[in-house]
């Protein structure tokens, strides 16, 4: 039930073109899905991140689509960009003060975009 | 201002050793986190602090592993008797109180053990 399933695993666009990388969650006590950045030999950095009171959250060239029903939420990349080549991460975790605030992590999608 | 900082960035091991990982969070932030990335994998949690204590140990996957944080500072990962599955990258992350804010992440110590 703390699983967050990601896919695709790996994605190869043109520039230009938009990715799409999905996710699927369990646990209904998550209520907060960021989206993480990492560049080879770097941490993880927060790309963007939804509540689940919002169906849409655009920040830039990101966007989070959220599908509270079904559980659901993807990251779109509008205009991609050969610098967006990374891997991405979905993840949840349950906010409040009683709560950690770990993060679930999917298992990454590995994305091309070439020039 | 200096973001998260981990040493030593990378490490080699024989099986059976100690080691210790070492994480310098953002200063002022109470809240820190260590997880484990496999390779080709998610990142998986393994433990939190708020200050010095640790209401959250439940990723952490065995007995040989434990942590332990000085005030709202440094915090060190050990493991004890090291095993080849215990190969993979170590990060630690800090936000500013805790689960409503934002985890910013360290590059990570990337452990082999032969």
């Amino acid at each position: 039930q703390q699983q967050v399933k990601q896919s695709p695993q790996s994605l190869i666009v043109q520039k230009g073109g938009i990715p799409i990388i999905n996710c699927a969650y369990e646990n209904t006590a998550f209520d907060y899905f960021p989206w993480y950045q990492q560049f080879p030999g770097k941490g993880p950095a927060l790309l963007i991140a939804i509540r689940p009171d919002v169906s849409e959250k655009k920040e830039g060239r990101f966007t989070i689509s959220f599908n509270k029903s079904a559980k659901q939420f993807s990251l779109h990349i509008m205009d991609s960009q050969p610098g967006d080549s990374a891997t991405y991460f979905c993840a949840a975790s349950t906010v409040g003060s009683s709560n950690t605030g770990k993060l679930i992590f999917g298992q990454g999608t590995t994305l091309q975009v070439k020039p | 201002g200096a973001g998260v900082s981990q040493s030593p960035s990378n490490k080699v091991t024989e099986k059976g050793k100690d080691v210790e990982l070492r994480c310098d969070p953002i200063s002022g932030h109470t809240a820190l986190y260590w997880y484990r990335q496999r390779l080709g994998q998610g990142l998986e949690f393994l433990i939190y602090f708020q200050g010095n204590s640790a209401p959250d140990k439940s990723g952490l996957p065995s007995d040989r592993f434990s942590a332990e944080r000085t005030g709202e500072s440094v915090s060190t990962l050990t493991i004890q008797r090291t095993q080849q599955e215990d190969s993979a990258v170590y990060l630690c992350a800090s936000s500013l109180f805790g689960s409503t804010d934002t985890q910013y992440f360290g590059p990570g110590t990337r452990l082999t053990v032969l």
